[in-house]
């Protein structure tokens, strides 16, 4: 299984708002990743977890709020967001990177709405 | 930034014709990964070459990578309609769990 799954595939929300963006894998990999894309642009890193630990968090404003639980599961905790957040939200995973080969799978993506 | 850059930004080219795609990266490299993404949909891992490689195969995938020049290009060849998509090189320092996409190449192949 070379799958990862995010939820939900469409969110809307209002700036007052608190959601969550959910997102799975189960390939043993202990690496996991947000990152956030903008239309025709490259995805921008946000945070990664290393071991459930959060090692990377690129200056992200608190109003998102990440959250590993286990090692298969990762989530994206957003509050009183503003438009210009509306984005495509991708999550990913990779082995731990110890090898020294990162490559990373990606789901599908949350597209995230703020009016 | 330590943003790649690739060119060009967008490319159309007809069914069965190749498509050459360039990336120019800024800092040392353990090795460089070329991915494709479907629009609004995630990224998928198409090959990666490492810093001591200088060319790699992979189906109708072609990999060139310079370190010298720090860029590396990704040759499509008997290109269909389903390669449309974006296409992104990300490079690995080995350092960290990071890695630093390419502002990306639009590719639309027509039937």
């Amino acid at each position: 299984d070379t799958e990862v799954t995010q939820t939900p595939k469409h969110l809307v929300m209002g700036m007052t708002n608190k959601k969550s963006l959910k997102c799975e894998q189960h390939m043993g990999h202990r690496a996991m990743y947000w990152y956030k894309q903008k239309a025709k642009k490259p995805p921008e890193l946000m945070f990664v977890y290393s071991y459930e630990k959060l090692s990377i968090n690129e200056s992200v404003p608190s109003r998102f709020s990440p959250e590993c639980p286990n090692s298969s599961l990762l989530n994206l905790h957003l509050h009183a967001l503003q438009p210009e957040d509306s984005a495509l939200y991708l999550c990913a995973s990779s082995q731990d990177g110890s090898s020294g080969i990162n490559i990373q799978y990606f789901g599908a993506g949350t597209r995230l709405s703020v009016l | 930034s330590q943003q790649g850059e690739e060119d060009p930004q967008a490319l159309s080219i007809q069914e069965g014709e190749n498509a050459t795609m360039n990336c120019s990266y800024k800092t040392s490299i353990n090795n460089l990964q070329w991915y494709r993404q479907n629009s609004g949909r995630g990224l998928v891992h198409l090959i990666l070459i490492r810093s001591n490689e200088r060319e790699k195969h992979s189906g109708r995938l072609r990999v060139t990578l310079d370190t010298s020049k720090k860029s590396s290009s990704l040759l499509i060849t008997a290109s269909r309609a389903a390669d449309t998509a974006s296409y992104f090189c990300a490079t690995d320092s080995g350092a960290t769990n990071k890695l630093i996409f390419g502002t990306g190449t639009l590719l639309a192949v027509q039937p």
